[in-house]
C-alpha cells in the first residue's frame, strides 16, 4: 500500500545500541500498528495506536516503545537491541476492529549484529 | 497455541493450475477473516475479506467460509508465476485485534 511508508527499508544495528524505525501514512487513519515478522512465523503484534492512545502487548511491553506526535506519523523504538530483534518490522494503518482491513507498509528489515 | 493455523506450509502448482489454501481457527469468537499476500521484499497486501458463511469470488480468487467448523479457504484458479508469494490467513473478533496465521508459501512454476 503506497499510502503507508516506512523508513529505513534496511537497518543494521549493533547489539546494545538503540534503534528507531519510522512509519508514516497519508490517509490520516485513527489506528496504526507495528508487527514483528520472523521467518516461518506469523506476524506478531507489538503495539498499536488508536488515535493517541498506545496499547502494547503484554509480552513485548518492556521491549518496545513508540510515539505518535500526529495521526500521520508513528515510530517504533528499541532502547537496546539484542540479536533476537533481528526481523522484519511491519507498520500498518487501519484494521483490527470490526470489518476494517489493514494496509501495510513495505517493512523495515532489521539486522542486529 | 496458535489461534489461526494454516495448511499446507508450502505449495507448488504449475502455471494455469489451481492453488488451494486452508485456514482453521481455534477461537469461536472470530467473526471476520481476511487473506493477505506478501511478495518477497514487500509488506502484506489484503487480497480478500470474508465475513459471512459461503463463497466470495473476486476474479481468479475464491474464498470460502464455514464459521461452524471455524474453517476458511482460498482458491486461486489459473495460477500465474506472479502469484508466487506468502499467503496469510487473518481473523479477528468484532472488537479485538487481528490474529495472523504463519502463512503458506506458494510457488507457481512456468
Amino acid at each position: 500500500d503506497t499510502t503507508v511508508k516506512q523508513n529505513p527499508r534496511y537497518k543494521l544495528a549493533r547489539v546494545g545500541k538503540p534503534v528507531n524505525l519510522i512509519c508514516s501514512q497519508t490517509m490520516n487513519h485513527d489506528t496504526m500498528y507495528w508487527y514483528q515478522k520472523k521467518p516461518n512465523q506469523a506476524p506478531k503484534l507489538l503495539l498499536f495506536y488508536y488515535d493517541k492512545i498506545l496499547n502494547r502487548e503484554a509480552d513485548t511491553f518492556e521491549k518496545f516503545q513508540s510515539s505518535r506526535p500526529n495521526n500521520s506519523f508513528c515510530s517504533l523504538y528499541i532502547g537496546s537491541a539484542g540479536l533476537e530483534y533481528s526481523a522484519m518490522y511491519l507498520c500498518a494503518r487501519g484494521g483490527g476492529f470490526n470489518q476494517d482491513t489493514q494496509y501495510f507498509g513495505p517493512g523495515t528489515r532489521l539486522l542486529v549484529l | 497455541q496458535q489461534k489461526v493455523q494454516q495448511s499446507p506450509e508450502s505449495l507448488s502448482v504449475p502455471e494455469g493450475g489451481m492453488a488451494s489454501f486452508n485456514c482453521t481457527s481455534s477461537d469461536r469468537n472470530f467473526q471476520y477473516f481476511w487473506w493477505y499476500r506478501q511478495h518477497s521484499g514487500e509488506g502484506p497486501k489484503a487480497l480478500m475479506s470474508i465475513f459471512s458463511d459461503g463463497d466470495k469470488k473476486e476474479g481468479r480468487f475464491t474464498a470460502h467460509l464455514n464459521k461452524a467448523s471455524l474453517h476458511v479457504s482460498l482458491h486461486i484458479r489459473d495460477s500465474q508465476p506472479s502469484d508466487s508469494a506468502l499467503y496469510f490467513c487473518a481473523a479477528s473478533e468484532p472488537t479485538d485485534k487481528v490474529v495472523f496465521g504463519t502463512g503458506t508459501r506458494l510457488q507457481v512454476s512456468p
